[in-house]
Formats: C-alpha cells, structure tokens, sequence
C-alpha cells in the first residue's frame, strides 16, 4: 500500500543554518504530496503542496520539489530561524491521506 | 471563515470510563478525518466521514467509533477506556473527499483534544 518514509528527528540547528528533512513515498498513480507543520499545543496546518510531478510548493521560505524520478519530496530552507522549531509531517494524497511520522526540529539562537 | 473546532480540549477520565469528543468542520466542509497523535506511534488514521457515511476505516478496535450529522458536525466515541487510549485526539475538515480524479483535498486540522486516562 501507500506510504511516507521521513528522516527521524529530533533534528537540532543553529539560527540561520540550511534545513533539509528528507521525505520518501511509495504510491500507486499519481498523489498529491504536502508538508505539515504542527507547532506546540496546535494541530497541523499545511505548508506546501505540489500536486504533479516537478511542481515547487513553497511558503514562508520552505520549498519542497515533488520527484517523480525519486519518489522524494524533501523540505528545505535556506536560512531557519528560532519560530521555526515545530514538527514537521509530509503526507501524500490519493485514495486515502498517509501522513509521516513527523520530524521534531529544534532552532537554537 | 471560522476554522474547526474542537471541543472540549482537554478531558480527564479513568478507565473503563467513555468519551464523547466533538468537531465542527469549517462551513462547507463535507468530510471529516479523526487522528490520533501520541508520541510512540505518532499520528495514525481512525476514521473518515463525509455526507454522514464512513468513507474511511484505521487499523483501531471497535471501542473507537464515530458518527457525522446532517450539518456536518462529527463525534467520535470511545469505550471502555484504557491507559493507552491517552493521546492527542485530533480533527481534520475537507471539502471533499475521494473524487472521480482520485486525489483528496487538503485538510484543515483543529487544535485538537488532550485526553489524559488515569
């Protein structure tokens, strides 16, 4: 069946580093891929999305390229900062939603 | 437009005891999604309403049932309550659901509920 493999945090930076979490699917037909984020005492809010195969999802300076080739919707960063600390949750999107096990990411100032 | 809702946010039982839990999607909103969140498994399905019929079933016992009403408001119901159950209870609106393209719509989360089982 459908699933999504992402890296296991926590995952800790300094403010202003690059962030990379590494995101994997394995689906049939074509999902629709996103990136959530839950921050402390919240539920989740998306993101991005990107619906087709090389589409660019971006938002608040996050960008995730869907890879048809890779099977990978990674999320980056150029440049983290302390707000951002939060988890993150890819998910896809075809008959049924399948969500990550989510990435703990903690920005030390 | 308002965003979902949950109620109540947190609650306090003890085992054996039930648990009605509450979620009003975002106006226009036909389908609902509950989620349960803990630390050691993380977020898992439990079930999908839309038009007041389960479209989608989790992998979790019986004890764990719901039920969406005309206006869209959905409840979920849990018996016989034990430790385990203790988690971060969390609701999900969208639009729609599986179409003819095969893709479902974003879903727009609630808080959640914080349910502690002593």
């Amino acid at each position: 069946g459908d699933s999504v493999t992402q890296m296991e945090g926590p995952v800790t930076l300094s403010e202003e580093a690059f962030l990379t979490i590494n995101c994997t699917y394995t689906a049939t037909g074509y999902p629709s891929l996103f990136w959530y984020v839950q921050y402390p005492g919240e539920g989740l809010q998306l993101l991005l999305k990107a619906t087709k195969a090389d589409d660019k999802g971006s938002n608040k300076g996050f960008e995730a390229t869907y890879r048809k080739e890779t099977t990978s919707f990674h999320l980056e960063k150029g440049s983290v900062q302390v707000s951002d600390s939060a988890v993150y949750f890819c998910a896809l999107s075809g008959l049924k939603i399948i969500f990550g096990k989510g990435t703990r990411l903690h920005i030390l100032p | 437009k308002a965003g979902v809702t949950q109620t109540p946010r947190y609650l306090i039982k003890t085992r054996g005891q039930q648990v009605t839990l509450s979620c009003s999607p975002i106006s226009g909103h036909r389908s609902v999604s509950w989620y349960q969140q803990t630390p050691g498994q993380g977020l898992q399905f439990l079930f999908e309403y839309f038009s007041e019929t389960q479209r989608n079933k989790g992998n979790f016992p019986g004890r764990f049932s719901g039920r969406q009403f005309s206006n869209s408001r959905s409840e979920m119901n849990v018996s016989t309550l034990e430790l385990g159950d203790s988690a971060l209870y969390l609701c999900a609106s969208s639009p729609g659901v599986a179409g003819d393209s095969g893709s479902y719509n974003e879903q727009f989360f609630g808080p959640g509920t914080r349910l502690t089982v002593l």
